[in-house]
């Protein structure tokens, strides 16, 4: 089945870390998206792509980077300049002028 | 800039009592709307698409409505299944294709 993978389920970050995040996508969509989703909030943008090798940055890319080098995969590191990054982190993908896929989330924590 | 704004919070029903939930939206030109489903802890699951003034979708108890300024999901006669968070979004003309902005939600519950 088609789908949008997203991995580790859960993520721990020390102060100072560096993580990324896993999206992989077998759907054949162009587009494709990281949001990230904190506590009784919607989702905020975060970088979002729509052809392999080239990104945009969303409304808070500050403290985060991407890279599109395959058209399946979007693959989100967190840097240790993103100052709260404690969040619940949505990767999608879609096709057109259509509704989203979403991953089944990365839940992020710093100790 | 755009903005979605989603009511109530949070709605509390007991099975089988109608309502609505609302989303207002402010955009320069809209390319869509869209209804997502959120379980708790899970990503947010597609629902509809809206794309102009008068336009109706279905699915199963549930029907969104859109007019040029808002939009509607009702949920006629509501099961203990259908408690979730429930999101609206909308992609305007004149950004990006496919980039949407989200409302913050409502959270429905459905008491047997």
């Amino acid at each position: 089945d088609g789908g949008i993978t997203q991995s580790p389920k859960y993520l721990f970050r020390k102060e100072g870390q560096n993580v990324t995040l896993s999206c992989e996508q077998n759907l054949n969509h162009d587009a494709m998206y990281w949001y990230r989703q904190d506590p009784g909030q919607g989702l905020r943008l975060i970088y979002y792509s729509q052809i392999v090798n080239d990104f945009q940055k969303g409304d808070i890319a500050e403290g985060y980077s991407v890279s599109r080098e395959k058209k399946e995969s979007f693959p989100l590191t967190v840097t240790s300049a993103q100052k709260n990054p404690t969040a619940f982190y949505l990767c999608a993908s879609s096709a057109g002028n259509r509704g989203y896929t979403f991953g089944s989330g990365t839940r992020l924590t710093v100790v | 800039e755009d903005q979605v704004t989603q009511s109530p919070e949070a709605l509390r029903l007991q099975e089988g009592e109608s309502s609505s939930l609302n989303c207002s939206y402010t955009v320069s030109g809209l390319r869509g709307l869209f209804w997502y489903r959120q379980d708790p802890g899970k990503g947010p699951e597609f629902l509809f698409t809206l794309y102009s003034a008068g336009e109706e979708k279905e699915k199963e108890r549930l029907k969104a409505t859109l007019t040029k300024k808002e939009s509607f999901l009702h949920i006629t006669a509501p099961k203990p299944e259908d408690s979730a968070t429930y999101l609206c979004a909308v992609q305007d003309v004149n950004t990006n294709a496919g980039k949407s902005t989200f409302g913050d939600g409502t959270t429905l519950t459905v008491k047997p």
